[in-house]
C-alpha cells in the first residue's frame, strides 16, 4: 500500500519552538492531508492540501507539498503545550479512494 | 450536532465471542469506513463504504463483516474474536466529491480487548 511514513516518529521540543514533522509516500497522489490525535480521542482533520499546491497555510500551521519527492512537511509555529499529541499524514490516491495514513509524529510540548 | 458516534467506547470479549461495533453519523456523508489503530502500526483500513448498499475491503479485512443498509450506519460485526483482533477501531465519515477533496471526522474509538 501506498502508506504515508512520518519522520521523526517522535518529537520532543519546549514551548514556544517550531515543530516540523515530514511525511514521505510512493506513489502519485490527488491529495495529502494531516490530522492530529490527542491521547485516547479520534483523529481532527487539520488541513489537506491537493496535488498541484505546493504550500498551504491554517493559523499557526504550515503544510508544503513537493510531488517530485514525494513528500510533505507540517510545521507548527510557536508551539503550545496544547499541541501536545499525535500528527498523521494520510494520502489519497485519486477520487473517493480510501485515505492510507500514516504511522504518526509523537509530539510533546514542555512547557 | 453529533458527528459521528461509536458504541461501546470500550468491550471485552473472549476468544470465540461475537459482536458489532456501531457507528453512526448524523452528517449525511455517503462515504463511511472503519480502521483499526495498533501501537506502532498507524491506523489500517479494514472496510469502507461510498454509499447505502455498497462495502468494499480495505487492508485488513480478515474477521470482519461490514454491510451499510442506511446512510447514517455502518456496523462492524467481528464474527469469531481472536486475540489478534484486541485494538482501537475508529469509524470515519466524509461527503464524497469528484476529486476526494473532502475531510475526514472521526468518532472517538472503540476500545476492544480479546482474552
Amino acid at each position: 500500500s501506498q502508506q504515508g511514513e512520518e519522520d521523526p516518529q517522535a518529537l520532543s521540543i519546549q514551548e514556544g519552538e517550531n515543530a516540523t514533522m515530514n511525511c514521505s509516500y510512493k506513489t502519485s497522489i490527488n491529495n495529502l492531508q494531516w490530522y492530529r490525535q490527542n491521547s485516547g480521542r479520534g483523529l481532527v482533520h487539520l488541513i489537506l492540501i491537493r496535488s498541484n499546491e505546493r504550500e498551504k497555510h491554517s493559523g499557526r500551521l504550515r503544510v508544503t507539498l513537493d510531488t517530485s519527492k514525494k513528500s510533505s512537511s507540517l510545521l507548527i509555529t510557536a508551539s503550545r503545550a496544547a499541541d501536545t499529541a499525535s500528527y498523521f499524514c494520510a494520502v489519497r490516491n485519486s477520487g473517493n479512494t480510501p485515505l492510507v495514513f500514516g504511522k504518526g509524529t509523537r509530539l510533546s510540548v514542555i512547557a | 450536532n453529533a458527528g459521528v458516534t461509536q458504541t461501546p467506547k470500550f468491550q471485552v470479549l473472549k476468544t470465540g465471542q461475537s459482536m458489532t461495533l456501531q457507528c453512526a453519523q448524523d452528517m449525511n456523508h455517503e462515504y463511511m469506513s472503519w480502521y483499526r489503530q495498533d501501537p506502532g502500526m498507524g491506523l489500517r483500513l479494514i472496510h469502507y463504504s461510498v454509499g447505502a448498499g455498497i462495502t468494499d475491503q480495505g487492508e485488513v479485512p480478515n474477521g470482519y463483516n461490514v454491510s451499510r443498509s442506511t446512510t447514517e450506519d455502518f456496523p462492524l460485526r467481528l464474527l469469531s474474536a481472536a486475540p489478534s483482533q484486541t485494538s482501537v477501531y475508529f469509524c470515519a465519515s466524509s461527503s464524497a466529491s469528484t476529486g476526494g477533496y473532502q475531510p475526514q471526522h472521526f468518532g472517538d474509538g472503540t476500545r476492544l480487548s480479546i482474552l
